[in-house]
């Protein structure tokens, strides 16, 4: 199936450091969507980003979508103990669904 | 009070019984996914549904088997054949196909030993 990876896997930094995780494709994207799963919780979705370099934010966070349509990124500005989790991406495949990323753990130590 | 709720939270099984997972949605939406994550992983497609009584395999539907009776349930089995059926489940519903955003359950963790 269609390919969608993340990087790093996991990434631990100190309260009030930024993140950013990478998402990329092997082949150009319609759209990209970012969700967040919380420890022991499940995913939320958090965004979607449709056209080429476009730029979203969400009071800390800040999305991107590459002007090729085949990368993004999710950057967060002064993190905070309550960004912990897991990041993933999400891209649509050839069947109506979407093939989810493999995720950046983010762990903040206080 | 609008959601997805799945049952159990926790499941135990022996090796060699088949197991059905519940899902259910009161969002209204169309479409229906079934998803395996394992740790360090990211979600893995099963099985996903457009609409009542259509449904097509993902990536990873082998030993895995579901049914779309109604708008509102995807149930899906998890049968015998599955070799490593120890996983954490995630159902997610969406008003329709990509790229609409999908609505996750809480999840069931099923062990089996």
């Amino acid at each position: 199936g269609q390919q969608v990876m993340q990087i790093p896997q996991y990434q631990h930094v100190q309260e009030g450091e930024d993140f950013t995780t990478y998402c990329n494709s092997s082949t150009t994207l319609s759209n990209i969507q970012w969700y967040k799963q919380r420890p022991g919780g499940h995913p939320v979705f958090l965004i979607q980003l449709v056209k080429s370099g476009e730029v979203k934010k969400q009071k800390r966070l800040t999305f991107q979508f590459g002007e090729a349509k085949k990368n993004s990124s999710l950057h967060i500005t002064a993190t905070q103990t309550t960004d912990v989790g897991t990041y993933f991406c999400a891209g649509p495949g050839t069947g109506n669904q979407f093939y989810f990323g493999t995720g950046t753990s983010l762990t903040v130590i206080p | 009070d609008g959601g997805i709720t799945q049952s159990p939270k926790y499941l135990f099984r022996k090796e060699g019984q088949n197991v059905t997972l519940s899902c259910e949605q009161n969002l209204n939406h169309d479409a229906m996914y079934w998803y395996r994550q394992d740790p360090g992983q990211g979600l893995r497609l099963i099985y996903y549904s457009q609409i009542v009584n259509d449904f097509q395999k993902g990536d990873i539907a082998e030993g895995y088997s579901v049914s779309r009776e109604k708008k509102e349930s995807f149930p899906l089995t998890v049968t015998s054949a599955q070799k490593n059926p120890t996983a954490f489940y995630l159902c997610a519903s969406s008003k329709g196909p990509a790229p609409y955003e999908q609505y996750f359950g809480p999840g069931t963790r099923l062990t089996v030993t």
